[in-house]
Protein backbone atom coordinates (compact mmCIF):
# COMPACT_ATOMS: atom_id res chain seq x y z
CA UNK A 1 0.00 0.00 0.00
CA UNK A 2 1.89 3.15 -1.20
CA UNK A 3 -0.41 5.56 -0.30
CA UNK A 4 -0.07 8.84 -2.46
CA UNK A 5 2.72 8.98 -5.11
CA UNK A 6 4.20 11.85 -6.83
CA UNK A 7 6.13 11.84 -9.97
CA UNK A 8 8.84 13.33 -10.61
CA UNK A 9 10.58 14.32 -7.12
CA UNK A 10 12.61 17.29 -8.76
CA UNK A 11 12.55 18.89 -11.68
CA UNK A 12 14.54 22.05 -13.35
CA UNK A 13 12.43 24.25 -16.02
CA UNK A 14 13.25 26.86 -18.38
CA UNK A 15 10.66 29.69 -17.80
CA UNK A 16 8.28 29.21 -20.70
CA UNK A 17 8.71 25.20 -20.66
CA UNK A 18 5.35 23.48 -19.89
CA UNK A 19 5.05 20.11 -17.75
CA UNK A 20 2.91 17.38 -15.68
CA UNK A 21 3.55 16.60 -12.44
CA UNK A 22 1.70 12.90 -11.64
CA UNK A 23 0.02 12.12 -8.83
CA UNK A 24 -1.76 8.65 -7.59
CA UNK A 25 -3.16 7.26 -5.03
CA UNK A 26 -3.74 3.54 -4.03
CA UNK A 27 -6.80 4.33 -0.89
CA UNK A 28 -9.84 4.25 -3.35
CA UNK A 29 -10.51 7.79 -2.01
CA UNK A 30 -12.66 9.73 -4.34
CA UNK A 31 -11.08 13.22 -3.27
CA UNK A 32 -7.94 14.30 -4.36
CA UNK A 33 -6.22 17.80 -4.25
CA UNK A 34 -2.79 20.15 -5.33
CA UNK A 35 -1.33 22.18 -2.63
CA UNK A 36 2.22 24.55 -3.27
CA UNK A 37 4.04 25.30 -0.24
CA UNK A 38 6.75 28.13 -0.23
CA UNK A 39 8.61 29.45 2.75
CA UNK A 40 6.89 31.17 5.34
CA UNK A 41 3.33 30.73 3.41
CA UNK A 42 2.32 26.98 4.33
CA UNK A 43 -0.06 24.96 1.97
CA UNK A 44 -2.03 26.95 -0.50
CA UNK A 45 -4.44 24.73 -2.25
CA UNK A 46 -4.58 25.33 -6.08
CA UNK A 47 -7.03 23.10 -7.27
CA UNK A 48 -9.22 20.36 -5.86
CA UNK A 49 -11.20 17.51 -7.24
CA UNK A 50 -14.23 16.41 -4.82
CA UNK A 51 -14.71 13.38 -6.88
CA UNK A 52 -14.03 11.63 -10.39
CA UNK A 53 -15.64 14.12 -13.40
CA UNK A 54 -14.86 17.17 -11.23
CA UNK A 55 -12.52 19.97 -10.52
CA UNK A 56 -12.69 23.00 -8.56
CA UNK A 57 -10.55 26.39 -8.53
CA UNK A 58 -8.48 26.55 -4.85
CA UNK A 59 -6.95 29.75 -3.45
CA UNK A 60 -4.36 30.15 -6.41
CA UNK A 61 -4.80 28.32 -9.46
CA UNK A 62 -3.56 31.22 -12.11
CA UNK A 63 -1.20 28.75 -14.18
CA UNK A 64 -2.26 25.78 -13.37
CA UNK A 65 -4.30 23.00 -14.74
CA UNK A 66 -5.40 19.90 -13.61
CA UNK A 67 -7.13 16.58 -14.85
CA UNK A 68 -8.91 13.58 -12.67
CA UNK A 69 -7.82 11.35 -15.20
CA UNK A 70 -9.92 8.79 -13.45
CA UNK A 71 -10.82 7.61 -9.17
CA UNK A 72 -6.72 7.35 -8.66
CA UNK A 73 -5.03 9.82 -10.23
CA UNK A 74 -4.95 13.64 -10.55
CA UNK A 75 -2.43 15.82 -12.51
CA UNK A 76 -1.41 19.47 -12.33
CA UNK A 77 0.14 20.86 -15.55
CA UNK A 78 1.92 24.10 -15.96
CA UNK A 79 1.51 25.22 -19.29
CA UNK A 80 4.05 28.24 -19.54
CA UNK A 81 5.95 27.80 -16.42
CA UNK A 82 6.96 31.17 -14.91
CA UNK A 83 10.23 31.64 -11.91
CA UNK A 84 6.69 32.39 -9.45
CA UNK A 85 6.16 28.81 -9.99
CA UNK A 86 9.07 27.81 -8.43
CA UNK A 87 8.00 25.83 -5.61
CA UNK A 88 7.36 22.57 -3.70
CA UNK A 89 4.22 20.81 -4.77
CA UNK A 90 1.97 18.05 -2.81
CA UNK A 91 -0.98 16.29 -3.55
CA UNK A 92 -3.30 15.10 -1.03
CA UNK A 93 -6.39 12.74 -1.01
CA UNK A 94 -9.28 11.93 1.44
CA UNK A 95 -11.99 9.76 1.35
CA UNK A 96 -14.37 12.29 0.66
CA UNK A 97 -14.79 16.22 0.59
CA UNK A 98 -16.01 16.13 4.26
CA UNK A 99 -14.46 18.97 5.95
CA UNK A 100 -13.57 16.66 8.70
CA UNK A 101 -11.84 14.16 6.19
CA UNK A 102 -8.23 13.67 7.03
CA UNK A 103 -5.97 14.56 4.29
CA UNK A 104 -2.94 12.26 3.11
CA UNK A 105 0.25 13.83 1.47
CA UNK A 106 2.21 12.62 -1.20
CA UNK A 107 5.76 13.11 -0.35
CA UNK A 108 6.28 16.30 -2.76
CA UNK A 109 7.88 17.57 -6.32
CA UNK A 110 10.19 20.07 -5.69
CA UNK A 111 10.16 22.22 -8.94
CA UNK A 112 12.87 25.31 -9.70
CA UNK A 113 12.10 27.63 -13.10
CA UNK A 114 14.54 29.53 -13.96
CA UNK B 1 -13.45 33.24 5.81
CA UNK B 2 -11.20 30.92 7.89
CA UNK B 3 -7.72 31.84 8.70
CA UNK B 4 -4.60 29.92 11.43
CA UNK B 5 -2.26 31.81 12.96
CA UNK B 6 0.36 29.81 14.11
CA UNK B 7 2.70 32.42 16.98
CA UNK B 8 6.29 31.73 16.50
CA UNK B 9 7.86 30.28 13.00
CA UNK B 10 11.03 28.52 14.97
CA UNK B 11 10.53 27.64 18.71
CA UNK B 12 13.68 25.54 20.04
CA UNK B 13 13.53 23.22 23.47
CA UNK B 14 15.66 20.90 25.05
CA UNK B 15 15.63 17.32 24.76
CA UNK B 16 13.20 16.18 28.01
CA UNK B 17 11.76 20.05 28.03
CA UNK B 18 7.92 20.67 27.58
CA UNK B 19 6.79 21.35 23.60
CA UNK B 20 3.89 24.26 23.37
CA UNK B 21 3.27 25.21 19.89
CA UNK B 22 0.74 27.76 19.29
CA UNK B 23 -2.43 28.05 16.99
CA UNK B 24 -5.09 30.30 16.61
CA UNK B 25 -7.91 29.87 13.98
CA UNK B 26 -10.80 32.71 13.11
CA UNK B 27 -13.72 30.63 11.63
CA UNK B 28 -17.49 32.06 10.99
CA UNK B 29 -18.81 28.70 11.46
CA UNK B 30 -17.84 25.76 14.04
CA UNK B 31 -14.27 24.70 12.50
CA UNK B 32 -12.58 21.33 12.47
CA UNK B 33 -9.07 21.57 13.85
CA UNK B 34 -6.12 19.52 12.48
CA UNK B 35 -2.21 19.29 13.12
CA UNK B 36 0.06 17.94 10.78
CA UNK B 37 4.02 17.42 11.03
CA UNK B 38 6.66 17.41 7.63
CA UNK B 39 9.96 15.80 8.88
CA UNK B 40 12.25 17.33 6.01
CA UNK B 41 11.95 16.40 2.93
CA UNK B 42 8.91 14.45 3.71
CA UNK B 43 5.07 14.74 2.65
CA UNK B 44 2.67 16.12 5.54
CA UNK B 45 1.14 13.63 8.25
CA UNK B 46 -1.72 13.88 10.49
CA UNK B 47 -0.56 14.43 14.05
CA UNK B 48 -4.39 14.61 15.44
CA UNK B 49 -7.34 16.04 14.55
CA UNK B 50 -10.33 18.27 16.50
CA UNK B 51 -13.83 17.05 15.04
CA UNK B 52 -16.22 18.61 17.83
CA UNK B 53 -16.34 15.30 20.36
CA UNK B 54 -14.07 16.13 22.55
CA UNK B 55 -11.64 18.73 23.31
CA UNK B 56 -8.70 16.87 24.70
CA UNK B 57 -7.25 15.71 21.48
CA UNK B 58 -4.43 13.42 21.66
CA UNK B 59 -2.73 11.98 18.77
CA UNK B 60 0.47 10.39 17.80
CA UNK B 61 3.56 10.59 19.22
CA UNK B 62 2.67 11.85 22.80
CA UNK B 63 1.06 14.90 21.36
CA UNK B 64 -2.02 16.53 22.00
CA UNK B 65 -3.99 19.61 21.72
CA UNK B 66 -6.75 21.47 23.46
CA UNK B 67 -9.99 22.91 21.34
CA UNK B 68 -11.07 26.06 23.50
CA UNK B 69 -13.66 27.84 21.87
CA UNK B 70 -13.36 30.91 24.02
CA UNK B 71 -9.49 31.76 23.05
CA UNK B 72 -10.00 30.35 19.42
CA UNK B 73 -7.09 28.50 20.44
CA UNK B 74 -5.72 24.83 19.93
CA UNK B 75 -2.20 24.88 20.95
CA UNK B 76 -0.14 21.60 20.56
CA UNK B 77 1.58 20.11 23.34
CA UNK B 78 4.32 17.66 24.40
CA UNK B 79 5.48 16.70 28.04
CA UNK B 80 8.83 15.39 27.28
CA UNK B 81 10.69 16.78 23.88
CA UNK B 82 12.61 13.88 21.91
CA UNK B 83 15.16 14.69 19.46
CA UNK B 84 13.09 12.65 16.62
CA UNK B 85 10.40 15.57 17.22
CA UNK B 86 12.46 17.86 15.47
CA UNK B 87 10.17 18.90 12.79
CA UNK B 88 7.77 21.50 11.08
CA UNK B 89 4.50 21.74 12.38
CA UNK B 90 1.38 22.99 10.46
CA UNK B 91 -2.23 23.64 12.18
CA UNK B 92 -4.81 23.97 9.44
CA UNK B 93 -8.49 24.79 10.04
CA UNK B 94 -11.50 23.41 7.91
CA UNK B 95 -14.82 24.67 8.32
CA UNK B 96 -18.12 22.34 8.26
CA UNK B 97 -19.54 22.83 4.50
CA UNK B 98 -16.23 23.97 3.28
CA UNK B 99 -13.72 21.35 0.94
CA UNK B 100 -10.78 23.18 1.64
CA UNK B 101 -7.56 23.14 4.59
CA UNK B 102 -6.53 26.50 5.16
CA UNK B 103 -2.97 26.21 6.61
CA UNK B 104 -0.94 28.50 8.73
CA UNK B 105 2.33 29.08 7.98
CA UNK B 106 4.36 26.59 10.06
CA UNK B 107 6.21 26.74 12.99
CA UNK B 108 9.97 24.80 12.77
CA UNK B 109 10.71 23.04 16.57
CA UNK B 110 14.23 22.48 17.03
CA UNK B 111 15.22 20.05 19.27
CA UNK B 112 18.70 20.77 22.05
CA UNK B 113 20.57 17.88 23.12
Amino acid sequence: NAGVTQTPKFQVLKTGQSMTLQCAQDMNHNSMYWYRQDPGMGLRLIYYSASEGTTDKGEVPNGYNVSRLNKREFSLRLESAAPSQTSVYFCASSPSSGSSDTQYFGPGTRLTVL
Amino acid sequence: AQSVTQLGSHVSVSEGALVLLRCNYSSSVPPYLFWYVQYPNQGLQLLLKYTSAATLVKGINGFEAEFKKSETSFHLTKPSAHMSDAAEYFCAVSAAGRRALTFGSGTRLQVQP
